[in-house]
């Protein structure tokens, strides 16, 4: 079963421009994974974040977690049309052993 | 190898036929994990192996779904008389650690005709 949401669902934006990705998530967590997936390829691991953290950078990505209120957001700065992709958080629920929830992704189309 | 492989990468069954699906892991990482992903949706868990262990392999949809690490390395997923509601992605990721981070395969584009 799915645990993360995203939202939105789908988002259009000029190059350039900053794209926001939202996660929202039901359980504890040990950590929240966000990853990549262009159209028909595998999924790329973009950053994670442990439940003792607030906020991480990677290049133009930055990956906030609030615990309190179970939600983790994405954000790509100075997007590119080769960011475009799907875009999915995974939690590692602290019951669950090692296994990721994923959520149903974001679609994110970078206009030139 | 630099990356997880899995093979094929796309596979046509008849319905009734059975398949099997290879992962090869990263180089020494512990943990190995079988998803499935249909489309529009995000994967879902199949199974979890820790080295030859199979841990949890409570998301295999049925009985006609088996997998396998018997030397800690090469997984292989097994389906059984498949039915067109297999038709799927079949994802692998290992990570070195449990709760570290998961690298994914490109997958098997398993189609039930």
């Amino acid at each position: 079963s799915q645990q993360g949401e995203e939202d939105p669902q789908a988002l259009s934006i000029q190059e350039g421009e900053n794209a926001t990705m939202n996660c929202s998530y039901k359980t504890s967590i040990n950590n929240l994974q966000w990853y990549r997936q262009n159209s028909g390829r595998g999924l790329v691991h973009l950053i994670l974040i442990r439940s003792n953290e607030r906020e991480k950078h990677s290049g133009r990505l930055r990956v906030t977690l609030d615990t309190s209120k179970k939600s983790s957001s994405l954000l790509i700065t100075a997007s590119r049309a080769a960011d475009t992709a799907s875009y999915f958080c995974a939690t590692d629920e602290e019951t669950s052993g090692s296994r990721l929830t994923f959520g149903e992704g974001t679609q994110l189309t970078v206009n030139p | 190898g630099a990356g997880v492989s899995q093979s094929p990468r796309y596979k046509v069954a008849k319905r009734g036929q059975d398949v099997a699906l290879r992962c090869d892991p990263i180089s020494g990482h512990v943990s190995l994990f079988w998803y499935q992903q249909a489309l529009g949706q995000g994967p879902e868990f199949l199974t979890y192996f820790q080295n030859e262990a199979q841990l949890d392999k409570s998301g295999l949809p049925s009985d006609r779904f088996f997998a396998e690490r018997p030397e800690g390395s090469v997984s292989t997923l097994k389906i059984q008389r498949t039915q067109q509601e297999d038709s799927a992605v079949y994802l692998c990721a290992s990570s070195l650690l449990q709760n570290t981070e998961a690298f994914f395969g490109q997958g098997t584009r398993l189609t039930v005709v």
